[in-house]
């Protein structure tokens, strides 16, 4: 059964310094990986993915994710954090037949 | 483009009783989806629909929760009878590929946030 890890269920960051949430995943074959993110009282809305090609890719508001197939993670990033970008980001893996695992969510919180 | 309509969007209701959440995806996506989030928690996948076949309904607890999307377009999800435990925003998504194509990705409609009492 595939999985994912969110090891942080909070990351704190001032604003302008880079940041980093970390997931883990575990699934059988070639992992397609996403990156949600959600604000309060909204849905979910996709961030960036992974499917092929590229270790490094890049999304929406600045973000960018790194996918690394020996440590099975995709940690998202992003340079220089906005007070903005304070939300709940969840990372997920899809197996080929579009069956889509979260993780339990990590709570990023930009200080001024 | 419209997004992924849900209604309603908050319902309160007495264990026993029954409830039925309404998703509308957005115009095109042939897939529909969901999940099940509780509080602390991400969401759970409960049901996946492919126009209006069930793909994967492994998760969804059949003794008590219903599905379906007939005419491949919106679709209904009741709970018959609630538990304490079903509370819960109940999440719908939509996407336009096909399961493994690079342009999958889902569209989230902003929930239906249920508390059972």
């Amino acid at each position: 059964a595939q999985s994912v890890a969110q090891p942080e269920d909070q990351v704190n960051v001032a604003e302008g310094n880079p940041l980093t949430v970390k997931c883990t995943y575990s699934v059988s074959g070639n992992p397609y990986l996403f990156w949600y993110v959600q604000y309060p009282n909204r849905g979910l809305q996709f961030l960036l993915k992974y499917i092929t090609g590229d270790n490094l890719v890049k999304g929406s508001y600045g973000f960018e994710a790194e996918f690394n197939k020996s440590q099975t993670s995709f940690h998202l990033k992003k340079p220089s954090a906005l007070v903005s970008d304070s939300a709940l980001y969840f990372c997920a893996v899809r197996d080929r037949a579009g069956k889509s695992t979260f993780g339990d969510g990590t709570t990023l919180t930009v200080k001024p | 483009e419209a997004g992924v309509a849900q209604s309603p969007r908050y319902k309160i209701i007495e264990k026993r009783q029954s409830v039925a959440f309404w998703c509308n995806p957005i115009s095109g996506h042939a897939t529909l989806y969901w999940y099940q989030q509780i509080l602390g928690q991400g969401p759970k996948l409960l049901i996946q629909f492919q126009n209006n076949g069930v793909v994967d309904d492994s998760q969804l607890p059949k003794d008590r929760f219903s599905a379906e999307r007939l005419k491949g377009v919106d679709s209904t999800l009741k709970i018959q009878p609630a538990k304490l435990e079903d509370s819960a925003v109940y999440l719908c998504a939509s996407s336009l590929g096909t399961p493994g194509q690079d342009n999958e990705k889902l569209f989230f409609g902003s929930g239906t946030q249920l508390s059972v009492l």
